[in-house]
């Protein structure tokens, strides 16, 4: 079946620190990835995704690489802010199938001053 | 970029009433919608998803006589829990994509308050 596993939170980093918050994943056929954000009070917003192995998306400073032979897709960023103190997700959906997504249960990030 | 919008954004209600949610694409056709309920510092469940013009499909545990789901429009589609009871408090959120090979678009979210 589909899952997602995800470093559990909370990560607590001061403003300009490198972060990492690990993904892995199981999935029956070839998956596309993704990194959602959400906010306090919001619905989840599409961070990066990256549809095949190798590739990596990237966004805002944030940046995730596909890498098939370890079912990983790790989130990074090499100097966070506060406004970056959100919940985030990670995400697979099943080409195969429905393609629905199947999301992690998510890890909450605070930057502090 | 795609706009999904969520209405409403929060609401209290008392135990036995109905509440609907409504969920609109502002500026696509969404083929297909899709409701997750969210619970406290927990990742989105899926609870079921339409397709315009068809009867939703629900996912396992979901009762759907509790949770009505209508995607009469290609631009809107409405989850009405009936009968609210406290233990349906929750976050729900909406998505919506184009077609099969695009992204889901996500709205903001309800805050459902049961008393």
């Amino acid at each position: 079946g589909n899952s997602v596993t995800q470093m559990e939170g909370p990560v607590t980093l001061s403003e300009e620190a490198f972060l990492t918050i690990n993904c892995t994943y199981t999935a029956t056929g070839y998956p596309s990835l993704f990194w959602y954000v959400q906010y306090p009070g919001e619905g989840l917003q599409l961070l990066l995704k990256a549809t095949k192995a190798d590739d990596k998306g990237s966004n805002k400073g944030f940046e995730a690489t596909y890498r098939k032979e370890t079912t990983s897709f790790h989130l990074e960023k090499g100097s966070v802010q506060v406004s970056d103190s959100a919940v985030y997700f990670c995400a697979l959906s099943d080409q195969t199938g429905a393609n629905n997504l199947f999301f992690g249960t998510g890890t909450r990030l605070t930057v502090i001053p | 970029g795609a706009v999904v919008s969520q209405h409403p954004s929060w609401v209290i209600c008392k135990s036995g009433t109905s509440v609907k949610i409504e969920c609109r694409s502002l500026d696509f056709q969404a083929t297909t919608m899709f409701w997750y309920r969210q619970f406290p510092k927990q990742s989105l469940m899926l609870m079921a998803t339409s397709n315009e013009g068809s009867k939703a499909t629900y996912e396992q545990g979901v009762e759907k006589d509790k949770f009505l789901i209508n995607h009469a429009s290609l631009t809107l589609s409405t989850l009405t829990v009936t009968s609210a009871h406290p233990e349906d408090s929750s976050f729900y959120i909406c998505s919506a994509r184009f077609s099969y090979n695009q992204p889901q678009h996500f709205g903001d979210g309800t805050r459902l308050s049961i008393l």
